[in-house]
């Protein structure tokens, strides 16, 4: 079945710091998701990638689809306290559409 | 648009009696997913509503079930609680089936006891 591996489990940084949390498969994608769930809300969708080598941008969040279509990272440039959350990746899980999540990257930002 | 909306947001039942959890998805989508949210298991996949019909289903034993009527609206229901059932049940639209983004209510957080 499908195996998705999201590393960091945790990353603490300090306000002001980068990012990264990396979304690996075991095999080629269609696409990926990446969500985000703040502490006692719900995952909230925040973007789809889905060709090779993909970059987006969105203001200091950046998104990559790798070449072989086997990972993705999301890189959050100067972190604010905002920022506070669990990052999730999606994929499509065998032949279907229905995603599987990856078990999250939480981000703990101190000021 | 109003975003999806999950009734009740909060329950506690005991083992053995059965919970039925209610899911009214943005106006206009027409696919209504259900999960499954632990901090053991992470997020998972229980299955996927559109029209009225069952289109896709997760790992789950039988005790777990769905609808989703015309209006698009879904309910989920489980049977037989088991403690291990206590968790933030999560409901999510799409606007087409075969949709990949999900758009996820506040969840329902079910206590077992």
């Amino acid at each position: 079945g499908q195996q998705v591996m999201q590393i960091p489990q945790y990353q603490h940084v300090q306000e002001g710091e980068d990012f990264t949390t990396y979304c690996n498969s075991s095999t080629t994608l269609s696409n990926i998701q990446w969500y985000k769930q703040r502490p006692g809300g719900h995952p909230v969708f925040l973007i789809q990638l889905v060709k090779s080598g993909e970059v987006k941008k969105q203001k200091r969040l950046t998104f990559q689809f790798g070449e072989a279509k086997k990972n993705s990272s999301l890189h959050i440039t100067a972190t604010q306290t905002t920022d506070v959350g669990t990052y999730f990746c999606a994929l499509p899980s065998g032949g279907s559409y229905i995603p599987t999540f990856g078990r999250g990257t939480s981000l703990i930002v101190h000021p | 648009k109003a975003g999806v909306t999950q009734t009740p947001r909060y329950l506690i039942k005991t083992r053995g009696q059965q919970v039925t959890l209610s899911c009214s998805p943005i106006s206009g989508h027409r696919s209504v997913s259900w999960y499954q949210q632990t901090p053991g298991q992470g997020l998972q996949f229980l299955f996927e509503y559109f029209s009225e019909t069952q289109r896709n289903k997760g790992n789950f034993p039988g005790r777990f079930s769905g609808r989703q009527f015309s209006n698009s609206r879904s309910e989920m229901n489980v049977s037989t609680l088991e403690l291990g059932d206590s968790a933030l049940y999560l409901c999510a639209s799409s606007p087409k089936h075969g949709a990949y983004e999900q758009y996820f209510g506040p969840g329902t957080r079910l206590t077992v006891t």
